[in-house]
């Protein structure tokens, strides 16, 4: 299996403009995990899904941001509009059932002017 | 809440043993630990849950004490490679997976 895949692996926006992070998670898994990583904050849980419903979205900062699962092969990450403090690398994570390791994808790093 | 970890860095030299500890102020179901090396993703090392089970790599030891909410993980005879920024990822619901609540990480550089 190819892990969890992201993209794309960098993102330059201008503050302002629309943000769209793609996942694909680990074929079979159930569940699906956004965080965002900055050194100020460190590792931060943003959203959840299991079998493609969203479990748990209060780590999410505001309503710029949203999260959607079509499927269970796919997953987006939206901020909408991005600001410079949105700036921070964001990991997918995905795992089949309950006390598992989470596998996390290679992440987007995104940097907003 | 965020579990708290120490010490926040450690410089070893080859050879030498480790301990990273991480608490939380919540009652906790399980504690995972991952390695995350500069500009990776992080990698998982450990699960260990209430109860006494554990799932991860066989040269990892660590530690969970339930009563304290307090993990311990044990590196030793430290190599190069074990080089990186340890996680601690706790979990206070039970049975389904959660969302995992990250520690600020312990920064473990190895010097020849």
């Amino acid at each position: 299996d190819a892990g969890v895949i992201q993209s794309p692996r960098h993102e330059v926006t201008e503050m302002g403009q629309e943000v769209t992070l793609r996942c694909k998670p680990i074929s079979g898994h159930d569940y699906l995990f956004w965080y965002r990583q900055t050194m100020m904050r460190g590792l931060e849980l943003l959203i959840y899904f299991n079998n493609n419903v969203p479990i748990d979205d209060s780590g999410m900062p505001e309503d710029r941001f949203s999260a959607k699962m079509p499927n269970a092969s796919f997953s987006t990450l939206k901020i909408q509009p991005s600001e410079p403090r949105d700036s921070a690398v964001y990991f997918c994570a995905s795992t089949a059932g309950g006390n598992n390791e989470q596998f996390f994808g290679p992440g987007t790093r995104l940097t907003v002017l | 809440q965020q579990p708290v970890q120490s010490p926040q860095a450690v410089i070893l030299r080859e050879g030498e043993d480790a301990v990273i500890n991480c608490s939380s102020s919540k009652a906790l179901y399980s504690v995972h630990w991952y390695r995350q090396k500069h500009g990776e993703a992080p990698v998982f090392l450990m699960i260990l849950l209430k109860g006494g089970e554990q799932k991860g790599h066989e040269k990892i030891s660590a530690s969970f004490n339930e009563k304290k909410q307090q993990s311990s993980l044990y590196l030793t005879a430290s190599q190069l490679s074990y080089s990186g920024t340890y996680f601690c990822g706790t979990e206070s619901g039970g049975g389904g997976a959660d969302g995992l609540t990250f520690g600020k990480g312990t920064h473990l550089i190895i010097q020849p």
